[in-house]
Parts: C-alpha cells; structure tokens; sequence
C-alpha cells in the first residue's frame, strides 16, 4: 500500500527544544514536501526536495531545517521551535509535483509553549 | 508569481443539495489546476485536476469542475451532496515549465446538513 508516514502525529514542546518530525515514503517518488497549515491560511510549503541532497525554500521556510540523505526520507527539523511555529504540519510526495497528484501524510500537529 | 482566491471560507448546505465551491486564481504562465478535500483529521486527497483539453473536469465522488480561462475559475460542483462530503475543500494551481510547487488555496469548509 502506497503511504506516506509521518511521526510523531501530535507533540507538544517547549520554546527553544529542539525537534524532529520524520517523513518516510515507499512510493519512490523523488519529489518531497513540508507545508503548513494555518486556519484561514491554507497549506503553504516550507521546504521542498527535488531528489537525494537537493533541497530548496518554500514559502514560509523561517526557522526550520530539511534534510534529503535518503530518497525515501525527509525530516523536518525545528533547531529552536517558538510559539509562532505552533501548527499542522503535512508531508507530501509526488512522481511529478507541477501535473500529477501530490500524496499527503495524516499530518502532524505541533504545539509550541 | 501565482495565487489562488476561494471565495467562501464556508459553505452550509443541506443533504442532497446542489453545491458549488468557487475558485478564482492568477497566474502569468499556463496553470494547471487541482481540487484537493481534506476529511477531518485526514491529510489531503486528489478530487480533481485540470491539465488541459476539455475544460469540465470529472473527479472522485461524483464532484466536477469548471476550468474558465477567460474568468479565471475552477469552481467546483455537486449535483447532491451527502453528509459524508463534510469536509475541508482546497483549490490549488501549478504552472507550467518546471514550477515545481503546488500554490494551495486557503479552503472553504463544506458542511452538509441533515
């Protein structure tokens, strides 16, 4: 079964503790994705990768970190995490992101204290 | 640069109603367009793209959509709605040319009423 498997799917946390959110894939897609979702604001992407160690900024790509080392993984990594930081996050993969179906994780909701 | 309007945030209707969520976008480059529907507590999943060709666009669950160039819209329609179509309803646009990212709308929430 095609997925796309986020962890951990709720976590709160404390100002300035340092975290990852992991993204794993078995569909074998080279793209990857990290966006946010705000009410009133849609998902707006934070980092993107194209393939292994090329990575680049999204929209909102402020106080957050990527990795690319593996094809099927991309964490998202908050070196400092504040308030503002509090959100749904989504992973999301694709064979070909600008025509084909983009694959989304269930999420994970982070609360920054 | 593109962006995508939906322009309600919700959208009440009762069961078996029609119902038409509406799209507008701008963009300087070819568009392709997609409806995504998130349920609660769900990631996102595929309604619907346009890529090109016919301008009505059939997708999942008995949704379609429109794609008007001239207006530039991609509303999104159901001849009758049930209550398991409550959900979040998000419009998205990508450009042609290696853009590479999917530009998303900020949702309109359907709730379908008994």
């Amino acid at each position: 079964e095609a997925q796309v498997t986020q962890n951990p799917r709720y976590l709160i946390t404390v100002t300035g503790k340092k975290l990852t959110v992991t993204c794993s894939q078995n569909m074998n897609h080279e793209y990857m994705s990290w966006y946010r979702q705000d009410p009133g604001l849609g998902l707006r992407q934070i980092y993107y990768s194209m393939n292994v160690e090329v990575t680049d900024k999204g929209d909102v790509p402020e106080g957050y970190k990527v990795s690319r080392k593996e094809k099927r993984n991309f964490p998202l990594i908050l070196e400092s995490p504040s308030p503002n930081q509090t959100s749904l996050y989504f992973c999301a993969t694709a064979f070909e992101v600008n025509t084909g179906e983009l694959f989304f994780g269930e999420g994970s909701r982070l609360t920054v204290l | 640069a593109q962006s995508v309007t939906q322009l309600d945030s919700q959208v009440p209707v009762f069961e078996e109603a029609p119902v038409e969520l509406r799209c507008n976008y701008s963009s300087s480059v070819s568009v392709y367009l997609f409806w995504y529907v998130q349920y609660p507590n769900q990631g996102l999943q595929l309604l619907l793209k346009y890529l090109s060709g016919s301008t009505l666009v059939k997708g999942i669950n008995g949704f379609e959509a429109e794609f008007n160039k001239s207006q530039t819209s991609f509303h999104l329609r159901k001849p009758s709605v049930h209550i398991s179509d409550t959900a979040e309803y998000f419009c998205a646009v990508s450009g042609a040319g290696g853009y590479n990212k999917l530009i998303f709308g900020a949702g309109t929430r359907l709730a379908v009423h008994p």
